[in-house]
């Protein structure tokens, strides 16, 4: 079946750091992909997003790019900074009996220190 | 707009008890889903309206789950006789049917404590 899986948390890094989140995923078909961050206390809130092979989602400093031959959809930022201490998931969206349905890996924790 | 909102945000009760939680969808989206999300795992479908029909139920809804979407507004998930398993945040989101291309936008949670 369709499935997300990430790397494990949590990643630790001192802030200006370069970050990467590996994300992979299985899938029948063509599916978009998407990187939401969870803060603490909060919901989710979509980062950013890729509808197609080779593109290539970003937002607020953060980029993935939608490899179709490699099935992934890793998530890099250049600099971290303490405030994007968060979790991390990374999720696919599958057309499923006339609707959208978003799959969910498990998350990545990311700890960002001064 | 004002997002996606759910009451309450925190929830504690007693095993065999029954509890409702309340989503709010953003105005005009006429998509809505539930998704449960239990600690250290990311967040697992359960149950889909397209307006106020419910088209399709996750096989983790068991029957003490049941929604509803009157008028294909507002949406309320209640789970009846608790169990201590049911500790969770439950996830509302709801998009706008573009064709293929929507966005589900999500809101707070609410959070689930059984004792």
């Amino acid at each position: 079946g369709d499935s997300v899986t990430q790397m494990e948390g949590p990643v630790t890094l001192s802030e200006e750091a370069f970050l990467t989140i590996n994300c992979t995923y299985t899938a029948t078909g063509y599916p978009s992909l998407f990187w939401y961050v969870q803060y603490p206390g909060e919901g989710l809130q979509l980062l950013l997003k890729a509808t197609k092979a080779d593109d290539k989602g970003s937002n607020k400093g953060f980029e993935a790019t939608y490899r179709k031959e490699t099935t992934s959809f890793h998530l890099e930022k250049g600099s971290v900074q303490v405030s994007d201490s968060a979790v991390y998931f990374c999720a696919l969206r599958v057309l499923s009996g006339g609707y959208n349905k978003l799959i969910f890996g498990a998350g990545t924790r990311l700890a960002v220190h001064p | 707009d004002t997002g996606v909102s759910q009451n309450p945000r925190h929830k504690i009760t007693k095993r065999g008890q029954n509890v409702t939680f309340r989503c709010d969808p953003i105005s005009e989206h006429n998509r809505l889903y539930w998704y449960r999300q239990t600690l250290g795992q990311g967040p697992e479908f359960l149950t889909y309206f397209q307006n106020e029909a419910q088209l399709e139920k996750s096989r983790l809804l068991s029957d003490r789950f049941s929604a509803e979407r009157p008028k294909g507004s507002f949406s309320t998930l209640e789970i009846q006789r608790t169990e201590q398993g049911d500790s969770a945040m439950y996830l509302c989101a709801s998009s706008l049917d573009r064709g293929g291309t929507e966005t589900q936008y999500f809101g707070p949670g609410t959070r689930l404590l059984v004792l």
